[in-house]
């Protein structure tokens, strides 16, 4: 198994650029989720998916859109990149239905916006 | 709200020294999971361990334990004779029992980054 992987590892943007970071997971699991880390801030949810279907808003949603695409997938997109925006950005899933609430992180995409 | 707070930022230890990394959470929930996770140089987040609220038994894993203890709201990680592979950044979480939408939100403390000098 994979477990989350995402692409792309790197980005460089020019502001007011648009891009989707793509994140999937092998694990079957229902609930997928977006952070960003900055530095000293630890980690801030962007946006979540409790299912296939439903996405809901975290600490940190502006400037953001997300789609869950299917069970697998859960892609984040910046419209219009802003320098506020340069981050890592992290995509994890877990399965609470089997009472793990851990959740397991793909390797994550340092993104630039200049 | 729920709150983690990591009041160490930054810890140094020589190789072989036993150290405690501290963790004190907030929680309205009777019903909640605390959390560990490393994140090494490298990058990426790794699960350490899971504890749920019911569960007040210290856990030992190999050279790594942790302390749970309810009454004054911690759950801090122990690493006893540190490695050089040990130096990492260290998260405590927090996930109340449900979020009312079918997932559960974990609640990040800002990290504690440990440094192991050889």
């Amino acid at each position: 198994n994979a477990g989350v992987t995402q692409t792309p590892k790197f980005q460089v943007l020019k502001t007011g650029q648009s891009m989707t970071l793509q994140c999937a997971q092998d694990m079957n699991h229902n609930s997928m989720y977006w952070y960003r880390q900055d530095p000293g801030m630890g980690l801030r949810l962007i946006y979540y998916s409790a299912s296939e279907g439903t996405t809901d808003k975290g600490e940190v949603p502006n400037g953001y859109n997300v789609s869950r695409l299917n069970k697998r997938e859960f892609s984040l997109r910046l419209e219009s990149a802003a320098p506020s925006q340069t981050s890592v950005y992290f995509c994890a899933s877990s399965d609470p239905g089997t009472g793990g609430r851990e959740q397991y992180f793909g390797p994550g995409t340092r993104l630039t916006v200049t | 709200a729920q709150k983690v707070t990591q009041a160490q930022t930054e810890i140094s230890v020589v190789e072989k020294e036993d150290v405690t990394l501290d963790c004190v959470y907030e929680t309205r929930d009777t019903t909640y999971y605390l959390f560990w996770y490393k994140q090494p140089p490298s990058g990426e987040l790794v699960f350490l361990i899971r504890r749920n609220s019911f569960d007040e038994q210290n856990e030992i894993s190999g050279r790594y334990s942790w302390n749970f203890q309810k009454s004054t709201s911690s759950f801090n990680f122990t690493i006893t004779a540190s490695q050089v592979v040990d130096s990492a950044v260290y998260f405590c979480a927090l996930s109340e029992a449900y979020s009312g939408a079918g997932s559960y939100q974990l609640t990040f403390g800002k990290g504690t980054k440990l440094s192991v000098i050889p």
